[in-house]
């Protein structure tokens, strides 16, 4: 079936550290989207990038459909970027996600 | 805008009760859809709506209901709970393949 795989399952950082994590998926995608679930456990949209390169302050994305995968750039932590990142893809018309087993982010003052 | 908004927040059941998941939202989007959390997994479809009057079962539908007769309101209704029913519940809306906006999410314990 389709698979979203996301590394590495956990990483630990210390503050003004950087960090890249990986979403690999299975087939092409119409659609992909980075959360980050806090330890509150809210889900907070990052991005919405099914193809290309986009930058939010800190964080950026880029995909590369053709290759099927997917990075997240993180820059210079802060602890409030602790909790987990989620990759999800969908590959069809009924706007399905399936959603990548997360990266566990812990970021250390 | 108030997004996507879920009621109640915190939920516990004996097994065998029934209960209904509250959603809504007010961005006007077609498209909704119920998620389950379970600790340390990603989240998984339960069912989808592509308008008012339109349904179709997701990855894990056994067990659930859901109706749709307004384009804001979506709940999703669980007969007969059971043990494993035990998790985070997400609704989500969209525009036809576009980003998906996540509510806060109810927590639900069968016991």
């Amino acid at each position: 079936g389709i698979q979203v795989e996301q590394s590495p399952p956990d990483l630990i950082l210390q503050e003004g550290a950087n960090s890249t994590l990986r979403c690999n998926f299975s087939d092409s995608v119409n659609n992909l989207q980075w959360f980050h679930q806090n330890p509150w456990g809210q889900l907070i949209n990052l991005f919405y990038i099914p193809s290309g390169t986009k930058q939010n302050g800190r964080l950026s994305a880029t995909t590369v459909a053709t290759e099927r995968y997917s990075l997240l750039y993180i820059s210079s932590s802060q602890t409030t970027d602790s909790g987990v990142y989620f990759c999800a893809a969908v590959y069809n018309q009924g706007g399905k996600l399936i959603f990548g087993q997360g990266t566990e982010l812990s970021v250390k003052p | 805008n108030a997004g996507v908004t879920q009621t109640p927040k915190f939920r516990i059941l004996k097994i065998g009760q029934s209960m209904t998941l509250q959603c809504t939202q007010d961005m006007n989007h077609n498209y909704m859809y119920w998620y389950r959390q379970d600790p340390g997994m990603g989240l998984k479809l339960i069912y989808y709506s592509v308008g008012a009057g339109i349904t179709d079962k997701g990855e894990v539908p056994n067990g659930y209901n859901v109706s749709r007769s307004t384009t804001e309101d979506f709940p999703l209704r669980l007969e007969l709970a059971a043990p494993s029913q035990t998790s985070v519940y997400f609704c989500a809306s969209s525009y036809p393949g576009g980003e998906q906006f996540f509510g806060p999410g109810t927590r639900l314990t069968v016991l």
